[in-house]
């Protein structure tokens, strides 16, 4: 089964910067990986999903690149705001979904 | 509805008991998936259901636990003979195939 992989359980930036996250993933490259935000005390929220045909996806201050050669996605946060404060989960989606532990980020003001 | 709605919110079992967990789905959805999240950790796959099978049951922790989903819709997941390492929240989640998936607040299980 898929095994994934995300950088540091906990990344602290100072607000105006760009938080990169890493998504790592060890089998077969999936149709779809998405991006989930979890707020303390809330279920996972969605942010982006790319195909795996999609080189870049992009939401607002949000980027999203996926290579399946490399089997990595990678997530920025641009222009920080201490309400980007929260974790982040990497999600496979090939029959089923599955997660990675996630990222914590910090935004200092 | 207008989301995923999980019931209840908070359940505190005394250990030995059977609990049933409740999730109704976005309706239309024909993908749903069970979490189980311990404090600081990561979302544990425990089952998932397309239509009203389960392809994938590998996640079920033990033979305690046990899920079903009726009418392609409200799904319940049963934990029998409760022990304390079942304390956890317990989150559901609905999708359209394989896009975007839509979480209910979960169930709190405490177990004492």
């Amino acid at each position: 089964s898929q095994k994934i992989e995300q950088n540091s359980e906990a990344l602290n930036i100072q607000e105006g910067k760009t938080a990169t996250l890493t998504c790592n993933y060890t089998n077969y490259s999936p149709a779809y990986l998405q991006w989930y935000r979890q707020d303390p005390g809330r279920g996972p929220v969605f942010l982006l999903l790319i195909r795996e045909n999609e080189k870049e996806k992009r939401k607002e201050r949000l980027k999203v690149t996926f290579d399946t050669t490399l089997k990595q996605s990678l997530f920025h946060i641009t222009a920080s705001q201490p309400a980007d404060s929260a974790t982040y989960l990497c999600a496979l989606n090939d029959y089923k979904l599955s997660f990675g532990a996630g990222t914590t980020v910090t935004v200092r003001a | 509805g207008a989301g995923v709605s999980q019931s209840p919110s908070n359940k505190v079992t005394e250990k030995g008991k059977d609990v049933e967990l409740r999730c109704d789905p976005i309706s239309g959805h024909t993908a749903l998936y069970w979490y189980r999240q311990s404090l600081g950790q990561g979302l544990e796959f425990l089952i998932y259901f397309q239509g009203n099978s389960a392809p994938d049951k590998s996640g079920l922790p033990s033979d305690r636990f046990s899920a079903e989903r009726t009418g392609g819709s409200v799904s319940t997941l049963t934990i029998q003979r409760t022990q304390q390492e079942d304390s956890a929240v317990y989150l559901c989640a609905s999708s359209l195939d394989l896009g975007e998936a839509f979480f209910g607040q979960g169930t709190r299980l405490t177990v004492v």
